[in-house]
């Protein structure tokens, strides 16, 4: 399993509003590590979505936007669209694992 | 623009090893550590490690320890992954990212840009 914890699935009609949560612990996000999100639509590689916890890279709109609380950390998105189907990944670094950046289990996106 | 570009397909037998390969351009490719990140089929996303290009050090995520080994060559801008003794769960798409924090410290990478993914298919 993975160090970070996210839902397998989540799912929202166009328009809607859905929240992909990332559970950490004190090793981790507790720490005051960064979070940070990655989008991977079906057969392409990973893409930067929110780095830093909350902020986003030119070209993201701003529909996507990501927060961080205690051990947790979410992404959310607004204006649903069928594009946004795909998965998503949360990461971040771990100190009790020697250098290791770790990741979510990965949300699956489905716009229904 | 900042891209990254990998070798392509490989299949491999048990016991052999494989060796990816990463080319950076568009940007001072020492100035960045790069990682490499792998997907089985269906699965989530598996950190595997990082090297710093300008001195070649690297750290290897425990699991792989023994088997994984980074290096680049700065002449062409390339980093190098070898993963050697294959077993059919080393099957993923293996991608390199170029690890960047700006203002944050090392530990808050995140990674950006990301290669296009090379798929190892280890099967006898």
């Amino acid at each position: 399993q993975s160090v970070l914890t996210q839902p397998p699935s989540v799912s929202g009609a166009p328009g809607q509003r859905v929240t992909i949560s990332c559970t950490g612990s004190s090793s981790n996000i507790g720490a005051g590590y960064d979070v940070h999100w990655y989008q991977q639509l079906p057969g392409t590689a990973p893409k930067l979505l929110i780095y830093a916890n909350s902020n986003r890279p030119s070209g993201v709109p701003d529909r996507f936007s990501g927060s961080k609380s205690g051990t947790s950390a979410s992404l959310a998105i607004t204006g649903l669209q069928g594009e946004d189907e795909a998965d998503y990944y949360c990461q971040s670094y771990d100190n009790s694992l020697s250098g290791s950046r770790v990741f979510g289990g990965g949300t699956k996106l489905t716009v229904l | 623009q900042v891209k990254l570009v990998q070798s392509g397909a490989e299949v491999k037998k048990p016991g052999d090893s494989v060796k990816v390969s990463c080319k950076a351009s568009g940007y001072t490719f020492s100035s960045y550590y790069m990682h490499w990140v792998r997907q089985a089929p269906g699965q989530g996303l598996e950190w595997m490690g990082i090297i710093n290009p300008s001195s070649g050090a690297t750290g290897y995520a425990q699991k792989l320890q023994g088997r994984v080994t980074m290096t680049r060559d700065t002449s062409t801008s390339t980093v190098y992954m070898e993963l050697s003794s294959l077993r059919s769960e080393d099957t993923a798409v293996y991608y390199c990212a170029r690890g960047y924090y700006g203002s944050r410290n090392y530990q808050n990478s995140w990674f950006d840009p990301w290669g296009q993914g090379t798929l190892v298919t280890v099967s006898s």
